[in-house]
């Protein structure tokens, strides 16, 4: 299973942008990425996923260099609300068994 | 669409008692997943299913765990006999499935179990 590296916490201001990074050097070649978002007392909600390169859409941009060792998802301009833990998540082109959520990043955004 | 249901949405029981908890996915959604969050082992797969069939269980944690889903609506997860142990916070989640590489899963609000 392709393991996931990254920060157990990070903090920010609103409207900064801010990028997590995710560490995935085992990443097989039908692996894809996939980003979630969990506030407290809910269940994660998805954000974006890609395979290569870069995927934008209305919430977040995902960068993946080339050799797909990692990957940033980036937030742009943050408010409070995006306070909440972030998981990358690799893997799923075998099947979902291969899709594991880690600890995840826990995001704080501060006034 | 409602989204994922799952009810109860908190559960608390006695060691030893039966806990079921129940699931229905989103329509037309092929594959169900049940997961468990604790603070100490984070958010994990239980097991899930395609077209009703249970794909891979490996992540049931032993056999007082028990999952089932008898059409393509309704899922079940058993505990029998619960204990302390199974406290934590079991999600259920849908997906519509791997084609075109969408594995998007969506997620319910989750049950709350306390055994104590």
């Amino acid at each position: 299973l392709a393991k996931t590296t990254q920060p157990i916490s990070m903090d920010s201001y609103e409207g900064q942008e801010v990028n997590i990074t995710c560490s995935h050097n085992n990443i097989a070649t039908n692996d894809y990425i996939t980003w979630y978002q969990q506030f407290p007392s809910q269940g994660p909600r998805f954000i974006i996923q890609g395979y290569k390169t870069k995927v934008t859409n209305e919430v977040a941009s995902l960068f993946i260099p080339a050799d797909r060792k990692s990957s940033t998802l980036s937030l742009p301009r943050v408010s409070l609300s995006d306070t909440a833990v972030y998981y990358c998540l690799v893997g799923a082109g075998s099947g979902y068994s291969t899709l594991t959520f880690g600890k995840g990043t826990m995001l704080l955004v501060s006034p | 669409d409602a989204g994922v249901i799952q009810s109860p949405r908190h559960e608390v029981t006695e060691m030893g008692q039966e806990v079921t908890l129940r699931c229905k996915p989103i329509s037309g959604h092929d594959y169900l997943f049940w997961y468990r969050q604790t603070m100490m082992r984070g958010l994990e797969l239980l097991i899930y299913f395609n077209n009703n069939v249970p794909i891979d269980d490996s992540g049931m944690p032993e056999d007082r765990f028990s999952a089932k889903m008898p059409n393509a609506s309704f899922s079940t997860l058993k505990i029998q006999p619960s204990e302390p142990r199974d406290s934590a916070v079991y999600f259920c989640a849908s997906s519509l499935g791997g084609t075109s590489g969408d594995y998007e899963q969506y997620f319910g609000p989750g049950t709350r179990l306390t055994v104590t």
